[in-house]
């Protein structure tokens, strides 16, 4: 499996874009980057997920190099609700999700 | 997106009694579905890889006689967690794997519960 460095900790100020950092240099080349956050006490939540294009929904957007080695999370008007730690998770698909420690984003009035 | 439950939400439980968690997807099917615990203040670990039909696979070091994976359908998985411990109160969290395309590239995503707090007394 792929491994992930991230950032330990970031803030943003509410209402400001969370750039949210991943280098992913050690991906595959059938690995998509996958993205998920936890909520304090509650399960994972999918966010979004790409393989070389840059993926934007409702939730966020996905910038990832064109050597895939790195990708970047974007959370264009960030709430207090987006509070939470976030994963970048190099996927293959049908396998588990092998989570690290991810970055806890704390988003401050 | 798609919808896992999980319940109970939280159980509290005697020494040496078993608890049972249920895990559904609601909306999709799944053929495979994955059974994590997390320690407070740690990462989400991977227990067991749940398969349809089949016998689950355990991960190094979690003990499959204690931690009973079923997954007789495609939409329920259950964690029955035998003769509990203090030891084994933990946030206990199942996902499932869906399969299929969104905008013409591949939407194969796996979607977790809401998780299910034990706590053995």
């Amino acid at each position: 499996d792929a491994k992930t460095t991230q950032p330990t900790s970031m803030d943003c100020a509410e209402g400001r874009a969370a750039n949210l950092p991943c280098n992913h240099s050690t991906i595959s080349g059938n690995e998509y980057v996958y993205w998920y956050r936890q909520i304090h006490s509650q399960g994972p939540q999918y966010i979004i997920h790409g393989l070389k294009n840059n993926e934007t929904n409702e939730m966020a957007s996905l910038i990832i190099t064109e050597d895939r080695k790195s990708s970047t999370l974007i959370l264009p008007h960030a709430t207090l609700r987006d509070t939470a730690v976030y994963y970048c998770i190099p996927y293959n698909a049908g396998n588990m999700l092998t989570f690290g420690g991810g970055t806890r984003l704390m988003v401050k009035p | 997106g798609a919808v896992v439950s999980q319940h109970p939400s939280r159980v509290i439980c005697k020494s040496g009694t078993s608890v049972k968690i249920e895990c559904r997807s609601l909306d999709f099917q799944a053929t495979t579905m994955f059974w994590y615990r997390q320690f407070p203040k740690q990462s989400l670990m991977l227990m067991a890889t749940s398969n349809e039909g089949s016998k689950a696979t355990y991960e190094q070091g979690v003990e499959k006689d204690k931690f009973l994976i079923n997954h007789a359908s495609l939409t329920l998985s259950t964690l029955t967690v035998t003769s509990a411990h203090p030891e084994d109160s933990s946030f206990y969290i199942c996902s499932a794997y869906r399969t299929g395309t969104v905008g013409g590239r591949s939407g194969n995503t796996i979607y977790f519960g809401e998780g299910s707090w034990l706590t053995v007394v």
